[in-house]
């Protein structure tokens, strides 16, 4: 199976900062059926990009994702206070589906 | 519209079974494989089992292999997951999900098991 390791583990920023977040994988992710989520304390996984680079519906434009074959980066421009949360990413390429561990971004 | 609607969770005590559903609607379920995905307390995301479009063939994550059945009814367009002897540690929100260029998943349903 493919392995997601997602750096760092945690991010500390300010509001207005820009958030770089990794998610590398251990083999090439097929047709770069890469997804990053945020997810909030109680609540599902919610979706942000597809494909690697394709925004979800309604999510907006400070998002964005970037990568293909075993590197990809979620790019989160101008944070704002609602944006400090948990990101996962996850493969869908390869069976099994596979998740990476997260990556924190607290405020600083 | 896709949806995913889980039911089924609840409070079983160690040991138990319990039986989770997943009704879906909005596209055509006998294209797609079909997962099962649980997320702990405080931790990340885990696969748990998958089955293929004709339900032929499913796949599960060794911690759950011999005690969990995944299976689906294509004619009720639905899902399920027949969880037995569970333990502590199964204690969860799972979720049904599955992915086409995109995935999808549903609100999930809490299992937890407790004395």
């Amino acid at each position: 199976e493919i392995v997601l390791t997602q750096s760092p583990g945690t991010l500390s920023l300010s509001p207005g900062e820009a958030a770089t977040l990794s998610c590398r994988a251990s083999q090439s992710v097929t047709n770069s059926y890469l997804a990053w989520y945020q997810q909030k304390p109680g609540q599902a996984p919610r979706l942000l990009i597809y494909g690697a680079s394709s925004r979800a519906t309604g999510i907006p434009d400070r998002f964005s994702g970037s990568g293909s074959g075993t590197d990809f980066t979620l790019t989160i421009n101008r944070l704002e206070p609602e944006d400090f949360a948990v990101y996962y990413c996850q493969q869908h390429g390869s069976s099994p589906i596979t998740f990476g561990q997260g990556t924190r971004l607290e405020i600083k | 519209e896709v949806q995913l609607v889980e039911s089924g969770g609840g409070l079983v005590q160690p040991g138990g079974s319990l039986r989770l559903s997943c009704a879906a609607s909005g596209f055509t379920f006998t294209n797609y494989w079909m997962n099962w995905v649980r997320q702990a307390p405080g931790k990340g995301l885990e696969w748990v089992a998958n089955i293929t479009p004709d339900g032929s063939e499913n796949y599960y994550v060794d911690s759950v292999k011999g005690r969990f059945t995944i299976s689906r009814d294509n004619a009720k367009n639905s899902l399920h997951l027949q969880m037995n002897s569970l333990r502590a540690e199964d204690t969860a929100v799972y979720y049904c999900h599955f992915t086409s260029r995109r995935p999808y998943w549903g609100r999930g349903t809490l299992v937890t098991v407790s004395p």
